[in-house]
C-alpha cells in the first residue's frame, strides 16, 4: 500500500513552454499533497504544500505565478511549471500524506521522481 | 532557524559490516522524525521513523536511535548488503505557520565496498 505515482518521468522541453506534472496517490486519499525540488547530489527542498479544494502554500522564494499547483481531488495534485527556462531543470518530486491514518500519523510518501529538462 | 544536518556527507562500510548515519536537527520542538533511502533517479523511499516519546525503535535490520538532548538521530544498519547502497536522508516533522512539513538533512552516501 501508500504507492504514490509520477507522471511524466521524465521530460524534455523548450524553453518557453509549459511542463505539467501529475502526482497520484493510488491506494488512499491524500488532502495534502507536497511538491519537492532537488538538483543531482543535493537534498530536496519544499516547493509547496498541496491542499485538496483550497489554494497551495508556497514556501518563501518559490514563485506562485512560475509553479501552478492544482489539487483538485483527493488522489490527484498537479504542477505546472509556467514559461520554463534552462535554471527550472531539475528532479521534481511530490509526496502525499494518508488522510486515513490514525491521527498523529504524519508519513509522507515519495512519488518516484519527474527530471525536467529544459533545453 | 530550522535545520536538519548530516555529520558525514559520504560513508563507506564493507559487505556484511554495520553502519551507523548519523543526523543533528535544530528544532527541539519538532515531535516525529524519518529516515528515507533514496536510490539515483528515484524517489525517497520510507525506511524507519520514530516519535519525540521515544528513543529507540526497531526495524528489520534497521534501528533508529533519538536523543533528544543533544538534537541527535541515527540510524543503524545491521549486516550490510549491496542495495543497501544509497543516500540516506533524516527528516523532521515541524510546524511552520500551523501547517506541518519535513525539513530534510543534507543526506548521506553510503557505499557497501564487496
Amino acid at each position: 500500500g501508500a504507492v504514490v505515482s509520477q507522471h511524466p518521468s521524465r521530460v524534455i522541453c523548450k524553453s518557453g513552454t509549459s511542463v505539467k506534472i501529475e502526482c497520484r496517490s493510488l491506494d488512499f486519499q491524500a488532502t495534502t499533497m507536497f511538491w519537492y525540488r532537488q538538483f543531482p547530489k543535493k537534498s530536496l527542498m519544499l516547493m509547496a504544500t498541496s491542499n485538496e479544494g483550497s489554494k497551495a502554500t508556497y514556501e518563501q522564494g518559490v514563485e506562485k505565478d512560475k509553479f501552478l499547483i492544482n489539487h483538485a481531488s483527493l488522489t490527484l495534485s498537479t504542477l505546472t511549471v509556467t514559461s520554463a527556462h534552462p535554471e527550472d531543470s531539475s528532479f521534481y518530486i511530490c509526496s502525499a500524506r494518508d488522510s486515513g491514518r490514525l491521527p498523529g500519523g504524519d508519513t509522507q510518501y515519495f512519488g518516484p521522481g519527474t527530471r525536467l529538462t529544459v533545453l | 532557524g530550522e535545520s536538519v544536518g548530516l555529520h558525514l556527507p559520504t560513508l563507506s562500510v564493507q559487505e556484511g559490516d554495520n553502519s551507523i548515519i548519523n543526523c543533528a536537527y535544530s528544532n527541539s520542538a519538532s515531535d516525529y522524525f524519518i529516515w528515507y533511502k533514496q536510490e539515483s533517479g528515484k524517489g525517497p523511499q520510507f525506511i524507519i521513523d520514530i516519535r519525540s516519546n521515544m528513543d529507540k525503535r526497531q526495524g528489520q535490520r534497521v534501528t533508529v536511535l533519538l536523543n533528544k538532548t543533544v538534537k541527535h538521530l541515527s540510524l543503524q544498519i545491521a549486516a550490510t548488503q549491496p542495495g543497501d547502497s544509497a543516500v540516506y536522508f533524516c527528516a523532521e516533522n515541524t510546524m511552520n505557520q500551523g501547517a506541518q512539513k519535513l525539513v530534510f538533512g543534507q543526506g548521506t552516501r553510503l557505499t557497501i565496498n564487496p
